[in-house]
């Protein structure tokens, strides 16, 4: 069972707010990942990061921010929703060497009202 | 940038028949996942192929890998109602670590 834990599962937020969803690994990974993924649609990286202190961005354009201070953790912060903003946004993590699998989060459903 | 396609978007099948998608990127690829996600859930990961023409199978579900990985496939046969799901492929470009997702394949099964 993959230990990864996405906060909130669901946020119903008003245009302009400040958000952070939180993501939290206990697996040791060392790098991590955000998509955005609308219903029924292909999952686009956002956002991803190879360790501590390293962040990049994803293929998909992103308003969002991310940090990485800590190895376990992998929040995703938006200074200012927006409507557009609505989707699911799903967390992920492997580890460092090349080709090992994806462990995924529950999701964080984002609805910006 | 790399580019993976998958079809069909969808896919409706009688309970029994059979299922296959098809993945296909526009750059070689290192190596090849698949993951399914159920209605409502998040990506499972299934299987991965790292070796071109490579061929594994988990009771039912028949994987392959193309001989100039770049393809793959995925094929159910006697598909049953817990079938039911979205199947992605998955991809790093050659001396890429991140993986890059098709659009998926819906499976939906009527029993």
């Amino acid at each position: 069972e993959a230990d990864i834990y996405q906060t909130p599962r669901y946020l119903v937020i008003g245009t302009g707010k400040k958000i952070t969803l939180e993501c939290s690994q206990t697996m040791g990974h060392d790098k991590m990942y955000w998509y955005q993924q609308d219903p029924g649609m292909e999952l686009h990286l956002i956002h991803y990061s190879y360790g501590v202190n390293s962040t990049e961005k994803g293929d998909l354009s992103s308003e969002s921010t991310v940090s990485r201070i800590r190895t376990e953790h992998f929040p995703l912060t938006l200074e200012s929703a927006r409507p557009s903003h609505t989707s699911q946004y799903l967390c992920a993590s492997s580890e460092r060497v090349q080709n090992t699998e994806a462990f995924f989060g529950q999701g964080t459903r984002l609805t910006v009202v | 940038g790399q580019q993976v396609m998958q079809i069909p978007q969808y896919q409706h099948v009688q309970e029994g028949e059979d299922f296959t998608t098809y993945c296909n990127s526009s750059t070689t690829l290192s190596n090849i996942q698949w993951y399914k996600q159920r209605p409502g859930g998040h990506p499972v990961f299934l299987i991965q192929l790292v070796k071109s023409g490579e061929v594994k199978k988990q009771k039912r579900l028949t994987f392959q890998f193309g001989e100039a990985k770049k393809n793959s496939s995925l094929h159910i046969t006697a598909t049953q109602t817990t079938d039911v799901g979205t199947y992605f492929c998955a991809g790093p470009p050659g001396g890429s670590y991140i993986p890059t997702f098709g659009r998926g394949t819906s499976l939906i099964v009527h029993p």
